[in-house]
């Protein structure tokens, strides 16, 4: 299997554009998570799905974060207008819920720079 | 809400030498997960303790669980360059899908 797959890498953007950040979560996985990393707040979960359908969002920042999950295998963060206090590594995580409590396999992350 | 602090926050080790980092949680926990991300990468699972005193080994790591389900630790011995990164200890609470995770230790070795 190829893992959690993230796009981009790595995104530079200018304050007031918007981003969109994209997860291809493990085959057969059916719960996801977005987490955005920063050295000031460590790891820190934004929006929980489960089934496609969201679970719990109350970690998204502010109503200029929105994500979706049109289907088992994409999810997309957006945020709109970005800010550079948004600039972090947002990672993506999925999980197998047939495992009660398993691990999380995390994508490789997406750098986002606000400038 | 359940938080799960972990300590100490930067530890800087002489190659060889052992060290220890410490987690705990302010609820008892379902499991508790340790995680390792190298400088610039993602984390990674390490393992799983569910058990109330489990203890864990793998390789140089030793894990370690709480007999109240609440702390745990991972040491590790005769340090070397590759155990380079931050270690992220993560609790699950009963009956919550959340996994929380503490801030992380980084570990960083001097040849």
């Amino acid at each position: 299997d190829a893992g959690v797959i993230q796009s981009p890498r790595h995104e530079v953007t200018e304050m007031g554009q918007e981003v969109t950040l994209r997860c291809k979560p493990i085959s057969g996985h059916n719960s996801l998570f977005w987490y955005r990393q920063t050295m000031m707040r460590g790891l820190e979960l934004l929006i929980y799905f489960n089934n496609n359908v969201p679970i719990d969002d109350s970690g998204m920042p502010e109503d200029r974060f929105s994500a979706k999950m049109p289907n088992a295998s994409f999810s997309t963060l957006k945020i709109q207008p970005s800010e550079p206090r948004d600039s972090a590594v947002y990672f993506c995580a999925s999980r197998d819920e047939a495992e009660f409590h398993g691990e999380l396999f995390f994508g490789e992350g997406s750098r986002l720079t606000v400038l | 809400g359940q938080q799960v602090m972990q300590i100490p926050q930067y530890q800087h080790v002489q190659e060889g030498e052992d060290f220890t980092t410490y987690c705990n949680s302010s609820t008892t926990l379902s499991n508790i997960q340790w995680y390792k991300q190298r400088p610039g990468g993602h984390p990674v699972f390490l393992i799983q303790l569910v058990k109330s005193g489990e203890v864990k080994k793998q390789k140089r790591l030793t894990f370690q669980f709480g007999e109240a389900k609440k702390n745990s630790s991972l040491h590790i011995t005769a340090t070397q360059t590759t155990d380079v990164g931050t270690y992220f200890c993560a609790g699950y609470p009963y009956n919550d899908y959340k996994l929380s995770f503490g801030a992380g230790t980084t570990v960083t070795v001097r040849a």
